[in-house]
């Protein structure tokens, strides 16, 4: 159980353009989900927290407009990185959270290349 | 201000050793504890959480000191198959659903 999925799973793209990316969880319903960053050898940090059917609440410096976020079911949240430049270039991983409970699920990551 | 510091390492221990690693958070208000490891180039993946009483699975015991802001991470026994990153985590204030975690300690158990 537990198993959350994230699409695509690496993309390579030109600056400028746009990049979605889901999160879903599979075999439970995540009332939570979170969006994480990570450069290397650097720790994991928290962009925003993605709540089903309400605003993402995002982290300190992390820009609403570039980084969009959806949460419209109970399974599924979204990330678009808007207008990508190369420092976009991460590794973007999800986490999703089921009611009631504070452990967090991650999803395999996407590796983000703006070329 | 770092909330949760760890030890990076490396740690580099041959198969069979004890090795253990210490986090510390500063948010006294933190509830709730995690280990995770993170493989190379992969996502973190739950190994344990931390409870108060401490707790074992397995060659895997996880203890907190709330006094001194600390959890552990005990590896007995250590495998090939445990190296990997280790990031523990600990909640934010006030019960707060947000998870903040340390940079990470490598380890790599060598045959």
């Amino acid at each position: 159980g537990a198993v959350v999925s994230q699409h695509p799973s690496w993309v390579i793209c030109k600056s400028g353009t746009s990049v979605k990316i889901e999160c879903r969880s599979l075999d439970f319903q995540a009332t939570t989900m979170f969006w994480y960053r990570q450069f290397p050898k650097q720790s994991l940090m928290l962009m925003a927290t993605s709540n089903e059917g309400s605003k993402a609440t995002y982290e300190q410096g992390v820009e609403k407009d570039k980084f969009l976020i959806n949460h419209a079911s109970l399974t599924l949240s979204t990330l678009t990185v808007t207008s990508a430049h190369p420092e976009d270039s991460s590794f973007y991983i999800c986490s999703a959270q089921a009611g009631g409970t504070e452990t967090q699920y991650f999803g395999p990551g996407t590796r983000l290349l703006v070329l | 201000r770092k909330e949760v510091e760890q030890d990076p390492g490396p740690f580099n221990v041959p198969e069979g050793a004890t090795v253990a690693f210490n986090c510390t958070y500063s948010n006294s208000a933190s509830q709730s504890f995690f280990w995770y490891r993170q493989d190379c180039r992969k996502e973190p993946k739950l190994l344990m959480s931390v409870y108060s009483s401490g707790n074992e699975d397995g060659r895997f015991t996880a203890q907190l000191n709330r006094a001194s802001q600390y959890i552990s991470l005990l590896i007995r026994d250590s495998k090939l198959s445990d190296s990997a990153t280790y990031l523990c985590a600990a909640s934010e204030a006030g019960g707060s659903e947000k998870l903040v975690f340390g940079k990470g300690t490598k380890l790599t158990v060598n045959p």
